[in-house]
């Protein structure tokens, strides 16, 4: 059984450049979150996929960030013009939800510096 | 206020004794509640959820939830120096369909030999 997971592991980009990163979910899973963490803080939710529609944004979340799930299988998050404040732990989850629970279970992360 | 609350850490107990961690919440209509084990450098990973309120054993680990007081908790019995990392506790809010994660800070325990 394969969990989540994330490419690439760690990314060190400059103050302005684009990045993006990749999420494969749990292959059953029907929901698919993105979640962000600095030091010393938990996760924070950003956004959530239900199949591929994009269900819920955090206010924290900048238009600089746009996030998709194409066909409902993997995810992909895009940072534009990335600021020093980008930098963090970019974790995703996936959850298959039934009865009203659904535990979700995370990615290593990806941990993105800005420079 | 923060809307999920954890006791201050560090936190270190002896090996062999009971670690006890504590989580309130501030949303009275919360229905999903989990803990999660986060090593330093790694992602957090998923070691209880409950939904009811009473106690649920797995292994080592006993979870604790009372809804009316808005707190849960974890109970680690024969604590091991393997059980040394930050604890997260998580409510499951819901917000539209979302049914996001909304986290505590940590509570960072150690697990002395």
């Amino acid at each position: 059984d394969t969990g989540v997971s994330q490419d690439p592991r760690h990314k060190i980009t400059k103050r302005g450049q684009n990045v993006t990163f990749r999420c494969d979910p749990i292959s059953e899973h029907n929901r698919l979150y993105w979640y962000r963490q600095t030091l010393g803080q938990g996760p924070e939710f950003l956004t959530y996929f239900q199949n591929e529609a994009q269900l819920e944004k955090s206010r924290l979340l900048s238009d600089r960030f746009s996030a998709e799930r194409p066909k409902g299988s993997f995810s992909t998050l895009e940072i534009q013009r990335t600021e020093q404040g980008d930098s963090a732990m970019y974790l995703c989850a996936s959850s298959f939800l039934a009865g009203g629970r659904g535990e979700q279970y995370f990615g290593p992360g990806t941990r993105l510096t800005v420079t | 206020q923060k809307e999920v609350e954890q006791n201050s850490g560090p936190l270190s107990v002896p090996e062999g004794a009971i670690a006890s961690l504590n989580c309130t919440y501030s949303d009275r209509v919360s229905q999903s509640f989990f803990w999660y084990r986060q090593y330093s450098g790694k992602s957090p990973e998923l070691i209880m959820s409950i939904y009811s309120n009473g106690d649920k054993e797995d292994g080592r680990f006993t979870a604790q939830l009372n809804k009316a007081s808005q707190y849960v908790s974890l109970l680690i019995r024969d604590s091991q120096p393997s059980d040394s990392a930050t604890y997260l506790c998580a409510v499951g809010v819901s917000s539209g369909s979302a049914r996001q994660l909304t986290f505590g800070s940590g509570t960072q325990l150690t697990v002395l030999p």
